[in-house]
């Protein structure tokens, strides 16, 4: 099966710019998150998704980051504006089942953002 | 969420068994422990996952001690394409699977 695909993989942009990311999950998958995976550390959930809902954006930082997932498949995260400390690797994953399910969670490959 | 304790970095030799500690002193009941490696550029991979019992696949095996505060990952025989973060987490079923990473134990198998 084709996995978790997101685009682009490397962003550079300036400070105070905004920037887009897109996500599509495996097929069949109603479980989708966000994470932020800071050079050096393990990736921290930023948002999760069941179905076009939101389950938990707790560690969203609201006022520049927001997420989106239409139509419950497909999903963008976007960051307006981007400061310094936004620089890392965003990292969309997807599971199969809902919130009860012990089904594992697989990850795309990331999209690097640099901020200069 | 229970968290998680991993050796920051380890070696194995081309061909031996890999054995990767996760200590999970406070983990619940209703909590699964799963294992992901992340080679340099790429997405956490899923490995494996167990609640109470061992369990095996096709890329390792999860020991889990009786008390589940403890569990290890076992690479039958590490190449060098093992070479990788190891994370060990621990999720509560019932939360969406919200997997809190640690740093993780990073593996270096040498020729």
């Amino acid at each position: 099966e084709a996995g978790v695909a997101q685009s682009p993989r490397y962003k550079i942009i300036e400070k105070r710019q905004s920037v887009a990311f897109w996500c599509n999950p495996i097929s069949g998958h109603a479980t989708l998150y966000w994470y932020q995976q800071i050079l050096g550390q393990g990736p921290k959930l930023l948002i999760q998704f069941q179905n076009n809902g939101v389950v938990d954006d707790s560690q969203l930082p609201k006022d520049r980051f927001s997420a989106e997932r239409l139509k419950g498949v497909d999903s963008t995260l976007k960051i307006q504006p981007a400061k310094l400390e936004d620089s890392a690797v965003y990292l969309c994953a997807s599971s199969l089942m809902g919130p009860t399910s012990n089904q594992p969670q697989h990850f795309g490959d990331g999209t690097r953002l640099s901020i200069l | 969420d229970a968290k998680t304790t991993q050796p920051p970095s380890m070696d194995c030799a081309e061909g031996r068994a890999a054995n990767l500690p996760c200590n999970h002193s406070t983990i619940s009941g209703n909590e699964y422990v799963y294992w992901y490696r992340q080679i340099h550029s790429q997405g956490p991979q899923y490995i494996i996952h167990g609640l109470k019992n061992n369990e095996t696949n096709e890329m390792a095996s999860l020991i889990i001690t009786e008390d589940r505060k403890s569990s290890t990952l076992i690479l039958p025989h590490a190449t060098l394409r093992d070479t990788a973060v190891y994370y060990c987490i621990v999720s509560l079923r019932g939360t969406g699977n919200q997997f809190y990473f640690g740093t993780g134990t990073s593996l270096t198998v040498i020729p």
